[in-house]
């Protein structure tokens, strides 16, 4: 299965200012996912990277907050804009390598002061 | 938009007992199912996927069904162990697009 890298691991951020994530894949695909895991809570699909293409956001969630990039088809970024504390949560990328597993990044576990 | 069930959101259970979790869906129409164990503070580890053609996978002493006509699986974990103890996660994808969207989880303990 897919190798993915995530970056940050963690951060403490101010309220009010942006945060890019990293997500780095070892191999092309198609898709990537950004999801939300807030304190004890389970996974929030935020937004589908197609590569050449603008995300596709799910209810809920605004470009304006969280815009992505996806410049190739190994590599995507999610930033966290204008954080309130309410954003305090663990993000993660996940791609569907072999088989269709979904397979996830060790996560940015963000603390938004 | 899909919502997904998981019970019950927590269990408490002697080492040895087999047990059941489920899981339901709003829409039934589920292309792949995947299930998940998420220990505290760690990442997703995946356990099992059963794809569009199957309805049902094993691995160890792990199994999990998917009934598509009505949008339910369950996972069943037989001689429960205490390193099973964690949160168990069920994902759904409605089609080859292949976005999962996630049960809200159970909760599992199983005691010495």
């Amino acid at each position: 299965s897919a190798v993915i890298s995530q970056k940050p691991s963690r951060d403490i951020c101010q309220r009010g200012t942006s945060l890019t994530i990293q997500c780095q894949v070892d191999s092309q695909v198609t898709m990537m996912f950004w999801y939300r895991q807030q304190p004890g809570q389970s996974l929030t699909l935020i937004a589908t990277a197609n590569q050449g293409s603008e995300a596709t956001y799910e209810s809920g969630f605004v470009i304006d907050k969280f815009p992505i990039s996806r410049p190739n088809l190994t590599f995507s970024t999610l930033t966290v804009s204008n954080m309130s504390p309410e954003d305090s949560s663990i993000y993660l990328c996940s791609v569907t390598g072999g088989a269709n597993v979904l397979t996830f990044g060790a996560g940015s576990r963000l603390t938004v002061l | 938009k899909q919502e997904v069930t998981q019970i019950p959101a927590a269990l408490s259970v002697p080492e040895g007992e087999n047990l059941v979790l489920n899981c339901s869906f709003t829409d039934s129409a589920i292309y792949n199912l995947q299930w998940f164990r998420q220990d505290p503070g760690k990442g997703l580890t995946s356990l099992l996927l059963i794809q569009s053609s199957q309805r049902e996978q094993t691995s160890g002493r792990l199994n999990a069904s998917l009934d598509k006509s009505s949008g339910r699986s369950t996972l069943y974990i037989a001689a429960s162990q205490p390193g099973d103890s964690a949160t168990y996660l069920c994902a759904g994808a409605p089609n080859t697009g292949n976005q999962f969207y996630f049960g809200t989880g159970t909760s599992l303990t199983v005691i010495p």
